[in-house]
């Protein structure tokens, strides 16, 4: 049992790129979560997703796209990488006692 | 909207002592949930200790323990018998439970040997 997973680990982008961040969760939740944490600060929810199919915007969407297309799976997509977006990202997925689970993270930077 | 604040945005604490970090909330719900999560400087996000609103009993869990006290919207950590792995950051969480954890901007506690 993995848990939540994420790749990559760390990801350099130049201005203008785009990726797309994966994330993969084996536990069959049926919620999942992107989050965004800068430095010294606390954790700001970006999109999540109740279900497969379904979709929506957290506090700060803006930049980012998700879909939702499994129960296991909750890419996030960054089009046109500006220097704001430089953050650590988190997945996480949820029990159905509402704790959540984290990934590890990935660190991105855009110079 | 509910908010969570963590007034403490740094505290010290020797090894083997005793340390309380603060939280408390706002909301118009009965029913919810509070976490506490600890982010060593791996970056991972670990839960440290549940709590449901219905229950009154405060939740333990081995050295860490938690005072509810819900007419007041306050969720207290006290960390006993510190340990140099309890060196962290220390985020406090709220959900209704289908809606989306709202983190508080977190405490960092240093353990000192």
């Amino acid at each position: 049992n993995a848990g939540v997973t994420q790749t990559p680990k760390f990801r350099i982008l130049k201005i203008g790129q785009s990726m797309t961040l994966q994330c993969t969760q084996d536990m069959n939740h049926n919620y999942m979560y992107w989050y965004r944490q800068d430095p010294g600060m606390g954790l700001k929810l970006i999109y999540y997703s109740v279900g497969a199919g379904i979709t929506d915007k957290g506090e700060v969407p803006n930049g980012y796209n998700v879909s939702r297309s499994t129960t296991e799976d909750f890419p996030l997509r960054l089009e046109l990488a500006a220097p704001s977006q430089t953050s650590v990202y988190f997945c996480a997925s949820r029990d159905v006692r509402a704790e959540q689970f984290f990934g590890p993270g990935t660190r991105l930077t855009v110079l | 909207a509910q908010t969570v604040t963590q007034s403490q945005p740094e505290m010290s604490v020797q090894e083997a002592e005793t340390v309380t970090l603060s939280c408390t909330y706002d909301t118009s719900e009965n029913n919810y949930y509070l976490f506490w999560y600890k982010q060593p400087p791996s970056r991972q996000m670990i839960l440290v200790i549940r709590q449901e609103a219905y229950k009154q009993q405060n939740a333990t869990e081995n050295r860490f323990s938690v005072n509810f006290q819900k007419a007041a919207k306050s969720f207290s950590l006290k960390i006993s018998d510190s340990q140099l792995g309890d060196t962290a950051m220390y985020f406090c969480a709220f959900t209704r439970g289908n809606t989306p954890l709202v983190f508080g901007k977190g405490t960092r506690l240093s353990v000192i040997a």
